[in-house]
């Protein structure tokens, strides 16, 4: 069975300063993506990010890129430059075929 | 814009009194899923269609069902609902193996 496993609740960072959260998963199929979704308080869901399996450079988006270990099965997100509106609650996600299954998020908090 | 949209944004409903969320969208999004999230966990995928296939996930409460009457719309119908029904819905759409575009969702309570 796939599984997402974030092991952070939790993280705090200062504004400015840089935050990697961390995500694994466990997966027997080759073909798959990863997404790193944002969810601010009583707000949408949005992408933040997504990396394609089978691609081994790792994908970043302006202050948003990611660390990629496919064997390892891990997908860490790293924010630079943090900034107040980048406090959130982060769900790693997985997808193969039609199936999604999210992490049970990491809330983050941005300390002016 | 494009855009997934959901209504209502929030909706009471009595213990055991039906009641229905709708979902549209405007992306033309060939897949639509819904998913409940309750209060700090992650979404749990109920079902969703790849056009007009129906899949339901294996824990996916008979309670819940949904139509799909045409590309643009999706419907989750909760035909008796419990206090543990409770949540926020939220409807989301892809294309093929693309990411998915989440709607703001609506948010259940049930007295």
């Amino acid at each position: 069975a796939q599984t997402v496993t974030q092991s952070q609740p939790e993280m705090s960072v200062q504004e400015a300063e840089t935050v990697t959260l961390s995500c694994t998963y466990d997966t027997s199929e080759s073909d798959y993506y990863l997404f790193w979704y944002k969810q601010p308080p009583s707000r949408q869901m949005i992408l933040v990010i997504r990396q394609e399996a089978y691609k081994q450079q790792n994908a970043t988006e302006n202050r948003f890129s990611v660390n990629f270990q496919k064997a390892a099965k891990s997908f860490s997100l790293k924010i630079s430059d943090s900034q107040l509106g980048d406090a959130a609650m982060y769900f790693c996600a997985y997808r193969t075929g039609n199936q999604f299954y999210f992490g049970t998020g990491t809330s983050l908090t941005v300390i002016p | 814009d494009a855009m997934v949209i959901q209504n209502p944004r929030y909706q009471v409903t009595q213990f055991g009194k039906p009641v229905t969320l709708s979902c549209s969208q405007t992306l033309n999004h060939n897949v639509m899923y819904w998913y409940q999230q309750k209060s700090s966990q992650a979404p749990k995928l109920l079902f969703h269609y790849y056009d007009k296939d129906f899949n339901n996930e294996a824990d996916t409460p008979d309670n819940f069902q949904s139509r799909r009457p045409n590309t643009s719309f999706c419907f989750l119908d909760i035909r008796s609902p419990g206090l543990g029904d409770a949540a926020m819905y939220l409807c989301a759409t892809s294309r093929g193996r693309n990411e998915q575009y989440f709607g703001p969702g609506t948010r259940l309570t049930v007295t």
